[in-house]
């Protein structure tokens, strides 16, 4: 069964750091691109980041230089480092299969941004 | 890169249909095939229902459609259903290399 599962998710203080985690199970994690998607409280979704296949990776602009998405292909886990983190980061984080179209996603992991 | 345009709220009796217009530019949607559409519902992941502007993932109702026009793509939901309630999203792929969602519509079945 193909499946993501978030994790790192937590409170953390305005200027703080995270590193949010994704575990990819049941496909072949290197042939796939991989996204991070957010949904603050109340608001839409939100496209964060993606990495393609082949490891170019792209950002948002709101997050260019203080979220970096990156990939361990060998424990097929997708990462989000959060750093420089402000109260509007606040969201639920989905880590989801796919770029152009995302096909499968995971449950979802919390962030909030509060002194 | 500014989000997609989609109506805030649309509603519709058990059994007709409803349709959800995403107006983005020539540089998102009307520039790339590469629109998809989300079914969200309260408490759970995002579902995929159409990709690539018309094509359904397996195992989604043929009740929903999608398509394009211009610089509008439109996702028409038909022999509406109660457990259709929910938020629809649309997204684009963008020319610049980055996604775009729509704001999101939710939809009521009355």
């Amino acid at each position: 069964e193909v499946q993501l599962l978030e994790s790192g998710g937590g409170l953390v203080q305005p200027g703080g750091s995270l590193r949010l985690s994704c575990a990819a199970s049941g496909f072949t994690f290197n042939t796939y691109a991989m996204s991070w998607v957010r949904q603050a409280p109340g608001e839409g979704l939100e496209w964060v980041s993606s990495v393609t296949h082949s490891g170019s990776r792209y950002h948002a602009d709101s997050v260019r230089g203080r979220l970096i998405i990156s990939r361990d292909i060998s424990r097929n886990t997708l990462f989000l480092e959060m750093n420089s983190l402000r109260a509007e980061d606040t969201a639920i984080y989905y880590c989801a299969r796919g770029f152009e179209g995302m096909d499968v996603w995971g449950q979802g992991t919390t962030v909030t941004v509060s002194s | 890169q500014s989000a997609l345009t989609q109506p805030a709220s649309v509603s519709g009796s058990p059994g007709q249909s409803i349709t959800i217009s995403c107006t983005g530019t020539s540089s998102d949607v009307g520039g790339y095939n590469y629109v998809s559409w989300y079914q969200h519902q309260p408490g759970k992941a995002p579902k995929p229902i159409i990709y690539d502007v018309s094509n359904r993932p397996s195992g989604v109702s043929n009740r929903f459609s999608g398509s394009k026009s211009a610089n509008t793509a439109s996702l028409t939901i038909s022999g509406l259903q109660a457990e259709d309630e929910a938020d629809y999203y649309c997204s684009s792929y963008t020319s610049i290399r980055t996604l775009v969602f729509g704001g999101g519509t939710k939809l009521t079945v009355l």
